[in-house]
């Protein structure tokens, strides 16, 4: 049973596309995060969302949405792709102690 | 800007040896520390929790925690090959925000 998953695991697409990331956690927790990991490693916080309800909100451009229909959903919604949105983008789940990854999604624009 | 700063690596040490790595953090007030260990292609995952000045021991990995200073580490003894991966420090700043270092890479030679 996975815990913190994502679809896709791999995305290529040109850019100007706009394409979506979801995420669903099976573990019954309120907080969910969206993460961008760029090719140097380095992992940052972009999104949270307390019981469908947005509490953190990084300097992200306003590309970038999230959308979190229920706690266990939380979707990311990119318009008009850019080179440098190329990243692995991680869900993450909060529980009682620190934070639980999905498996990653692997975007490339090309 | 809260950051937490950790020497990229890589950092290689001889089967069998200690590994030490190190993490600086800029908030005072940060209570909550974390160690993650990702292998390459793979999502972050927990590896040790810290909340208190001193020592944590888990089995072979050891967390420090100097708030004075603001300096957390980990040291693994009879490091394994497959040890080897990036090593992530992270501070809890501000609620639920975790804020993350760039990263060490391990590399334990057989």
């Amino acid at each position: 049973d996975t815990a913190v998953s994502q679809t896709p695991k791999y995305l290529v697409t040109q850019m100007g596309n706009d394409k979506s990331i979801k995420c669903e956690q099976n573990l019954g927790h309120d907080t969910m995060y969206w993460y961008k990991q760029d090719s140097k490693k380095f992992l940052k916080i972009m999104f949270s969302y307390n019981n469908k309800e947005l509490i953190i909100n990084e300097t992200v451009p306003n590309r970038f949405s999230p959308k979190s229909p229920d706690k266990a959903h939380l979707n990311l919604h990119i318009n008009s792709l850019e080179l440098g949105d190329s990243a692995v983008y991680f869900c993450a789940s909060l529980g009682q102690e620190t934070q639980y990854f999905g498996p990653g999604t692997r975007l490339l624009v090309l | 800007q809260k950051e937490v700063e950790q020497n990229s690596g890589p950092l290689s040490v001889p089967e069998g040896a200690i590994a030490s790595l190190n993490c600086t953090y800029s908030d005072r007030g940060s209570q909550s520390f974390f160690w993650y260990r990702q292998y390459s292609g793979k999502s972050p995952e927990l590896i040790m929790s810290i909340y208190s000045n001193g020592d944590k021991e888990d089995g072979r990995f050891t967390a420090q925690l100097n708030k004075a200073s603001q300096y957390v580490s980990l040291l693994i003894r009879d490091s394994q090959p497959s040890d080897s991966a990036t090593y992530l420090c992270a501070v809890q700043v501000g609620g639920n925000k975790l804020v993350f270092g760039a990263g060490t890479i391990l590399r334990v030679k057989s």
